[in-house]
Formats: C-alpha cells, sequence, structure tokens
C-alpha cells in the first residue's frame, strides 16, 4: 500500500520555468490537496479537489495550475517558476474534508 | 488566510518528562487533529478530534478538543527521544470557512535539551 506519492523529490528550476509536480494516491480517496510549507509558516493550501473533474482555489493559488482527471492523480503545475516558489510542497489525500489528510513525503523546489 | 495560534513554538524536552502544547482559534471548529512531521518527512497524522470535549488517547500521547469548540490541547507523557519533531494542530471551521479545507497552526518544534 503506497499511500501518497509525489515526484519529483528534489528539483531545482530557473526563474521563468515551467514545471508539474505529480502527485498519486492508491487509497480511493475522494479529496486531494496541495499545500506548501515555509520555514515558521506552517502549511498553507495552494489548492483543493472534492473528486475528479472538481478543483477549487485554497489560500495561496497564484502561480499554480491544477487538474483532476482521475480519482488517483492530482499534478500541480508552476506555469512560470519564480524565487518566491521555493518551497517543499505537499500533497494530501482523504476521504472526506473533516477525516485526516495522509500526507505525502513532499518535494523540494528551489527557484534560482 | 487565518491560521491558528500554536503554542509555544518550540521547546526542549529531558526524557521522561511530560509535554503540553496547545492551539487557539477566534473562529468555532467541528474538527481538530494533531499531526508530527519528522525531518524530510511529510506530517502524519496523530490524534482526531470531532466532538467539543471530547478527550482521545494514542499511547502516551492525548489530545482534547475544547468545550469552547475554539482550542484543542496535546499532552505527551514521559517523553522520549523519538519524540522530538515539529507537531502541528489543524482545525477544520464549523461554517464552512476556508472552503471546509484544513488549517494548520505554524507548528511546535520539539528538541532535546542539551
Amino acid at each position: 500500500n503506497a499511500g501518497v506519492t509525489q515526484t519529483p523529490k528534489f528539483q531545482v528550476l530557473k526563474t521563468g520555468q515551467s514545471m508539474t509536480l505529480q502527485c498519486a494516491q492508491d487509497m480511493n480517496h475522494e479529496y486531494m490537496s496541495w499545500y506548501r510549507q515555509d520555514p515558521g509558516m506552517g502549511l498553507r493550501l495552494i489548492h483543493y479537489s472534492v473528486g475528479a473533474g472538481i478543483t477549487d482555489q485554497g489560500e495561496v493559488p497564484n502561480g499554480y495550475n491544477v487538474s483532476r482527471s482521475t480519482t488517483e492523480d492530482f499534478p500541480l503545475r508552476l506555469l512560470s517558476a519564480a524565487p518566491s516558489q521555493t518551497s517543499v510542497y505537499f500533497c494530501a489525500s482523504s476521504y472526506g474534508g473533516s477525516y485526516g489528510y495522509t500526507f505525502g513525503s513532499g518535494t523540494r523546489l528551489t527557484v534560482v | 488566510g487565518q491560521q491558528l495560534n500554536q503554542s509555544p513554538q518550540s521547546m526542549f524536552i529531558q526524557e521522561g518528562e511530560d509535554v503540553s502544547m496547545n492551539c487557539t482559534s477566534s473562529s468555532i471548529f467541528n474538527t481538530w487533529l494533531w499531526y508530527k512531521q519528522d525531518p524530510g518527512e511529510g506530517p502524519v497524522l496523530l490524534i482526531a478530534l470531532y466532538k467539543a470535549g471530547e478527550l482521545t488517547s494514542n499511547g502516551r500521547l492525548t489530545a482534547q478538543f475544547g468545550i469552547t469548540r475554539k482550542d484543542s490541547f496535546l499532552n505527551i507523557s514521559a517523553s522520549i527521544p523519538s519524540d522530538v519533531g515539529i507537531y502541528f494542530c489543524a482545525g477544520q471551521r464549523s461554517d464552512g470557512g476556508s472552503q471546509g479545507n484544513l488549517i494548520f497552526g505554524k507548528g511546535t518544534k520539539l528538541s532535546v535539551k542539551p
């Protein structure tokens, strides 16, 4: 049982480059979310989805796009990377909004 | 965006000591969760609370859902070295705010006393 799998684990981008952070879960969870974690800031919600074909913005959505074509996958796209997007990104999934989320092990992104 | 007020920000523990931390909010929550994060890993759920006044244990960990529904507490008894890490509280607002998603505190970092 893999849980929530994120790839890549590490990434360095140049300013202006685009890339996609991958997230997959094998628990048949309807809810999936993307968070970013910055020192001293806790976890902030970027985008979330309550099921295939349904996505919505969280607290800090600017500069990011998401799609949810299947229950299993929820990729996060950086359109034009900026140094302010240097962070650790976590994908999480849950049976429902009030249940505990299961987190992936994170993607550490550096934008230079 | 709203975040929970989690305290203390950091603390040092000596093996065998009891540890307490808490989270408060100006909003009413219908769910409180406590997570632990080890270096280089994602947060792992420790305890989930769904009812005001609820007291739930998980081994040496005990958490409570405050009666006012605006706070929660986590206690660790007889701490051991592997308890070090960052502990996060998270809550879901009862009024549907934040689109019903979890709001996280900024974390309490537990370290070993030098």
